[in-house]
């Protein structure tokens, strides 16, 4: 089982292009998430997935879209990168039930935008 | 907006104890978790609180104390492997997670 991976491991993108951050989860998990990861301000939330067919923002959604197709993906896409876009992206995901409901994240895709 | 504060740094020697402290003020509270993450990987749970008290799970523990908005992570009998990042993240009354900017931890032989 690979739990959550994460395409590609690492990228540079010139500023004005437009990228797909790609992430698989074979856990069934219903809720699917993308964090934003910077020097000292730690992890934010950039948009989140209740269940398939649902989307949400979170913190930072500006310049960031997603779609959620079915329960096992769940791309990030910037439409035109900017410089201020260069971090570190995790996906995770989490069963969505219960108390606990524990987020697992993947590898992560380092982005660096010239 | 969430607040989450913990320490930026801490060192420690190889087999003592350390305590990493995070307080909150966050919109609502339905949990506190404590992850691991060692450099340059992903992040990993090492622990859950929702009821105050301490959770305790073998060199590991976590105490929280919903009145005070604190928690801490406990690591006893430090191992090298044990230097990491460890993040404090609250879950809100969205049920969304917020993250402080994690602690680094350095374990010096």
């Amino acid at each position: 089982i690979a739990g959550i991976t994460q395409a590609p491991t690492s990228q540079i993108l010139a500023a004005g292009r437009r990228m797909t951050l790609r992430c698989t989860q074979d856990m069934r998990h219903n809720a699917m998430y993308w964090y934003r990861q910077d020097l000292g301000l730690g992890l934010r939330l950039i948009h989140y997935s209740n269940t398939a067919g649902t989307t949400g923002k979170g913190e930072v959604p500006d310049g960031y879209s997603v779609s959620r197709a079915n329960t096992d993906d769940f791309p990030l896409t910037l439409a035109s990168a900017v410089p201020s876009q260069t971090s570190v992206y995790f996906c995770a995901s989490s069963d969505g039930a219960g108390s606990t409901d524990t987020q697992y994240f993947g590898p992560g895709t380092r982005l660096t935008v010239l | 907006g969430q607040n989450i504060d913990q320490p930026t740094e801490m060192t420690a020697t190889e087999g003592a104890i350390v305590q990493i402290n995070c307080t909150y003020q966050t919109s609502g509270f339905n949990g506190l978790f404590w992850y691991q993450q060692h450099a340059g990987e992903a992040p990993t749970f090492l622990s859950y609180n929702v009821l105050d008290g301490l959770e305790e799970k073998g060199r590991f523990s976590s105490f929280l104390s919903r009145s005070k908005g604190y928690s801490y992570l406990l690591l006893k009998e430090l191992q090298m492997k044990d230097s990491a990042s460890y993040l404090c993240a609250v879950r809100d009354g969205d049920y969304k997670l917020s993250f402080g900017a994690g602690t680094t931890v350095t374990v010096r032989a």
